[in-house]
């Protein structure tokens, strides 16, 4: 079955670590996202990537970092960097057909501890 | 920039009953998507309903259907005949259809409307 994968869904790290969370997908999509969700804010852009070797900050990137090196991988790294990096994270892509959706993984919550 | 408003953190249905959950949105553009998603206990987000502004008619996706008014920026979700498996947050979204680098094509979510629905 095609979608997205995102692993680990739940993370516990120490201050001052850094952390990288993953995102696969075997849809064929050309873009991919992270998005970061807290309570009472719904979601917030961290970063994108339209295509392969490129990506874009979000509103939210300070703290966080990114690759593309391949089509259907999208790593983030929360790194020591990040004020307050306990959250729930959520990968996304979409398809280069614009229908406008985005498909999501099932996201990985992190804990800082 | 575009902003997304949800007015509702929580809202409650009777099951088999109606409910509606508010949206309003602002942009300066004329052509773009708004969509709402599902949250379910699982966290997976699910696709529950999309609206081309282009389109006057409503979309409607078996028992849920929306009130698009372009003019008054409002994109309301109507849940007909809730059950149980409709609970779960609900967020509303917006994209813009013109692609623009700085945009990235991405979706601007308001905070989410949580829906309980009672048996």
């Amino acid at each position: 079955d095609g979608g997205i994968t995102q692993s680990p869904k739940y993370l516990f790290r120490k201050e001052g670590q850094n952390v990288t969370l993953s995102c696969e997908q075997n849809l064929n999509h050309d873009a991919m996202y992270w998005y970061r969700q807290d309570p009472g804010q719904g979601l917030r852009l961290i970063y994108y990537s339209q295509i392969v070797n490129d990506f874009q900050k979000g509103d939210i990137a300070e703290g966080y970092s990114v690759s593309r090196e391949k089509k259907e991988s999208f790593p983030l790294t929360v790194t020591s960097a990040q004020k307050n990096p306990t959250a729930f994270y959520l990968c996304a892509s979409r398809t280069g057909v614009d229908t406008g959706e985005l498909f999501f993984g099932e996201g990985s919550r992190l804990t800082v501890l | 920039a575009q902003t997304v408003t949800q007015s509702q953190p929580e809202m409650s249905v009777q099951e088999a009953e109606t409910v509606t959950l508010s949206c309003t949105y602002d942009t300066s553009e004329s052509d773009y998507y708004l969509f709402w998603y599902k949250q379910p206990p699982s966290r997976q987000m699910i696709l529950v309903i999309r609206q081309e502004a282009y389109k006057q008619q409503n979309a409607t996706e078996n028992r849920f259907s929306v009130n698009f008014q372009k003019a008054a920026k409002s994109f309301s979700l109507k849940i007909s005949d809730s059950q149980l498996g409709d609970a779960a947050m609900y967020f509303c979204a917006y994209r813009s259809a013109r692609w623009r680098v700085e945009y990235g094509n991405k979706l601007v979510f308001g905070a989410g409307t949580i829906l309980r629905v009672k048996s």
